[in-house]
């Protein structure tokens, strides 16, 4: 079947670092990649997707690459800032009975401190 | 631009009552999806409709019901609420008709959070 694995969190990182949230998956077809964030307290907003592999998606200093060679759509930022803090959730979207149906991983907390 | 409209935003309830969410979709999506997001949680498809015919079901419970309405808005019933229905529920939107391969997005709305006491 179709799923979603994400890295387990809290990711916790100071301000200026690196960030790498992995996302791997497991799809027959040719499943669309998501990345959601939700900030506290709030719903959840699509932040970049890749529709096909070799894709890049980009949004906000974030960006996610489709590798169809290893399953994966690792998120990246090359410099977060405090107000990255959040859930990210990497969603995958296929077709089922003729839908769209789209499918969650478990979420990353990311923790930036000042 | 029109985002989706989730209500009532905060919903109190005690145990065996029912309650009912409502969703308008952004103008001119005929598709509509309903999430569930326990606490610390990924949020679990629970049921869709496309053009106001259920078009897929997850892990609804029988307790709960939904439907789409003509003017596309819908509503979530939940039935003789447990504890553990306390949840945040997120319903999203799209047009299923812009695309064929799965690329369409969901745009969720902020969702309704119910607390079962």
């Amino acid at each position: 079947g179709n799923s979603v694995t994400q890295m387990e969190g809290p990711v916790t990182l100071s301000e200026e670092a690196f960030l790498t949230i992995n996302c791997t998956y497991t799809a027959t077809g040719y499943p669309s990649l998501f990345w959601y964030v939700q900030y506290p307290g709030e719903g959840l907003q699509l932040l970049l997707k890749a529709t096909k592999a070799d894709d890049k998606g980009s949004n906000k200093g974030f960006e996610a690459t489709y590798r169809k060679e290893t399953t994966s759509f690792h998120l990246e930022k090359g410099s977060v800032q405090v107000s990255d803090s959040a859930v990210y959730f990497c969603a995958l979207s296929f077709v089922s009975g003729g839908y769209n149906k789209l499918i969650f991983g478990a979420g990353t907390r990311l923790a930036v401190h000042p | 631009a029109a985002g989706v409209i989730q209500s009532p935003r905060h919903l109190i309830k005690e145990k065996r009552e029912t309650a009912t969410l409502k969703c308008y979709p952004i103008p001119r999506h005929d598709t509509v999806y309903w999430y569930q997001q326990g606490p610390g949680q990924d949020p679990q498809f629970l049921i869709s409709f496309y053009e106001k015919m259920q078009s897929d079901k997850g892990s609804i419970p029988d307790r709960f019901s939904a439907q789409q309405f003509s003017d596309y808005h819908s509503e979530l019933n939940m039935s003789s609420l447990e504890l553990g229905d306390s949840a945040l529920y997120f319903c999203a939107s799209s047009s299923n008709r812009a695309s064929s391969s799965g690329a369409n997005v969901l745009t969720f709305g902020a969702g309704s959070r119910l607390t079962v006491l």
